[in-house]
């Protein structure tokens, strides 16, 4: 089945410093989303990609649709504490032919640590 | 700003007990979506919902789970016979249509003991 890769798995950074993670897979998707979740709490939308090469920002946060459709990166400039957290890419894959929808698949998280 | 509302927060059953978990979706949306973590873990697709019959289901969806909408606002997860390997965070999701963007909800989190 479809799978996506983040990485990298956790990263500790000092507050001020530039994060760039990725997700990966061996599978095209339509569209990427990456969300951000803190503890006990559920994900937040942060930025959605649609078309292949797309670059859009959110503030801080930039995300780009990578032009293999099988890759999407996301980066944050200028880090804060609380950007600490764990970042997921989620994936709209293929067509599921007998409903018309689609399904979006989870990539395993990247967890964001930063230090004041 | 409209939101994914869910309760209970928190929930703790017994195994073999029935729980049933309830979502309200955003309102213009039609798309509805259940999904699980198990702590640490990443979140996993569980069920689409669509003009009242499910769309997709995944493996982990099997006959002990259910998912209705028996109103025009809610939207329910129901686990017929809990089991220890159930307890997870369980998240709500919705979209404005199949290829937009979901928002979850802020998930509750059940306990089987």
């Amino acid at each position: 089945g479809q799978q996506l890769n983040q990485s990298p798995q956790s990263m500790f950074i000092q507050e001020g410093e530039d994060v760039s993670m990725n997700c990966t897979s061996s599978s095209i998707f339509n569209t990427w989303l990456w969300y951000k979740q803190d503890p006990g709490e559920g994900p937040v939308l942060l930025i959605a990609l649609y078309k292949a090469g797309e670059l859009t920002s959110n503030g801080r946060l930039t995300a780009q649709f990578g032009i293999t459709r099988k890759d999407s990166f996301l980066n944050i400039s200028a880090s804060i504490p609380s950007d600490v957290g764990i970042y997921f890419c989620a994936g709209q894959g293929s067509l599921v032919r007998t409903s018309g929808t689609y399904k979006y698949i989870f990539g395993t998280g990247t967890r964001l640590k930063v230090l004041a | 700003e409209p939101e994914v509302t869910q309760t209970p927060s928190h929930q703790v059953t017994q195994m073999g007990q029935e729980v049933i978990l309830r979502c309200v979706p955003i309102s213009n949306h039609l798309y509805f979506y259940w999904y699980r973590q198990i702590l640490g873990q990443k979140v996993e697709f569980l069920v689409s919902f669509y003009n009242n019959e499910i769309s997709e289901k995944s493996e982990i969806f099997d006959d002990q789970f259910s998912v209705e909408r028996p109103d025009g606002s809610n939207f329910t997860l129901k686990i017929r016979s809990t089991k220890l390997e159930d307890s997870a965070m369980y998240f709500c999701a919705s979209s404005a249509g199949t290829v937009y963007e979901q928002y979850f909800g802020p998930g509750t989190r059940l306990t089987v003991t």
